[in-house]
């Protein structure tokens, strides 16, 4: 079954505990891209990867890192999470940049205490 | 980055009624997407639309992208419980930084 799968589902942390939210597609997309999804505020684009070992910022990249050492995985570190990091975040893949349809995982909701 | 306004933001009616939601942008865009997100899941992919003026048709649901590219809206007849959930529209550049810009959503709760 095509799936692009996250991982924790439910994660509770605190201030500064590093922590990482793995992300795996099985449709061998060349593009993955990590959202964040808050209230009144919608989606919005953390960072975002064409292709292996090419990544680029979305539009709240701060505080996050990710990495693309594999067409298929895409990590979302947060080296020293905040409160403000609490959130319900998306994990995405589509076959390339520009054909549209995006695959969403069924998200990581994150609380940071 | 391409600002999408959706309306409503929310939206109550009972079952059998007749809705649309819109979302419309001061843009243009080269293709805008239609998804649907229930509870505790990612959004799925409902329709794409390219073409201006361009109308197409899921089962219920009827999809319209504006002749100027800039806006679109989703209507949804007879609506039933099932097609609760938040709509989202997403608007296409092909030659921008982001292949992607999401709408805010319209929350449809449809009641027995």
């Amino acid at each position: 079954e095509a799936q692009v799968t996250q991982n924790p589902r439910y994660l509770i942390t605190v201030t500064g505990k590093k922590l990482t939210v793995t992300c795996s597609q099985n449709m061998n997309h060349e593009y993955m891209s990590w959202y964040r999804q808050d209230p009144g505020l919608g989606l919005r684009q953390i960072y975002y990867s064409m292709n292996v070992e090419v990544t680029d910022k979305g539009d709240v990249p701060e505080g996050y890192k990710v990495s693309r050492k594999e067409k298929r995985n895409f990590p979302l570190i947060l080296e020293s999470p905040s409160p403000n990091q609490t959130s319900l975040y998306f994990c995405a893949s589509s076959l390339s940049r520009y054909t549209g349809e995006l695959f969403f995982g069924e998200g990581s909701r994150l609380t940071v205490l | 980055t391409q600002l999408l306004e959706q309306s409503p933001q929310f939206l109550s009616i009972q079952e059998g009624e007749n809705l649309t939601v819109y979302c419309n942008s001061s843009s243009v865009f080269s293709s805008l997407q239609w998804y649907r997100q229930e509870p505790g899941e990612g959004p799925v992919l409902l329709v794409t639309v390219v073409t201006g003026g361009e109308v197409k048709k899921l089962k219920r649901l009827t999809f319209q992208f504006g002749d100027a590219r800039k806006d679109s809206s989703l209507h949804i007849t007879a609506a039933q419980p099932g097609d609760t959930g938040l709509y989202l529209c997403a608007g296409g550049v092909s030659n921008s930084g982001y292949a992607l810009n999401f709408g805010k959503g319209t929350s449809l709760l449809v009641t027995p």
